[in-house]
């Protein structure tokens, strides 16, 4: 357990719907980052937020936003969905310590279907 | 910009044999590399990590890599592979100190042959 806890687990939509996928990040995590893992793209860094503010922005389309809450807990908000949408969303954590560089706390990620 | 290269998809190898997973970086600057792996409907598991201390890591579950500055090589091995070592091995490139903002390779999906 990674003490990583994204929701929901599976979720099945349709085209042209908006979904909102959420994740508590480890306690004491200020750092809570969205990546993409799809067949055809493998692992896609999406956005980063820092103890609330957006950090660094990846491969993230407009329809899509993010955003961190001040209890740290961050959304991400898929909207005008597409067939191509359909993949693991996965939310990681880390404590931006400057001593641990690289190590991030995976959730079990987001299975997002859209039919 | 940062990259890393996975040299083979999938891989398999005997319960026993050894497990070499290929990974080549590329970077403009010091690198930090990592090396994940992600189990069965699981998220990814940090399984080592290169700071520019020792070239040569130890991981979990008895994994190590080496880092090799000539060859831009980080490449995992295990010298006895565990039918329980079975998943995708992801490589990871990171070179802002602060900033752990990964770089992902395509990953590799290791099988064991009983």
């Amino acid at each position: 357990d990674s003490g990583v806890t994204q929701t929901p687990k599976h979720l099945i939509t349709a085209t042209g719907q908006r979904v909102t996928l959420r994740c508590s990040p480890r306690s004491g995590d200020l750092s809570v980052y969205w990546y993409q893992q799809s067949l055809d793209q493998g692992l896609q860094f999406l956005i980063q937020y820092y103890n609330g503010e957006e950090r660094a922005k990846g491969n993230i389309l407009e329809r899509f936003s993010a955003q961190q809450f001040p209890d740290l807990h961050s959304e991400l908000n898929l909207s005008s969905l597409e067939l191509g949408d359909s993949a693991l969303y996965f939310c990681a954590s880390s404590a931006t310590s400057g001593r641990f560089p690289g190590e991030l706390f995976f959730g079990e990620g987001s299975r997002l279907t859209v039919l | 910009a940062q990259s890393v290269t996975q040299l083979g998809s999938h891989v398999s190898v005997s319960e026993g044999a050894l497990v070499l997973l290929r990974c080549n970086y590329s970077s403009s600057v010091p690198p930090y590399l990592f090396w994940y792996v992600q189990y069965p409907n699981q998220g990814l598991q940090l399984l080592l990590k290169y700071t520019s201390a020792a070239t040569l890591v130890k991981g979990i579950n008895g994994f190590e890599a080496e880092f090799k500055k000539s060859e831009t090589s980080f490449h995992l091995t295990k010298p006895s592979a565990h039918m329980s070592d079975a998943a995708e091995y992801f490589c990871a490139v990171s070179t802002n100190f602060g900033n752990e903002k990964l770089t992902f390779g395509t990953g590799t999906r290791l099988t064991i042959i009983p």
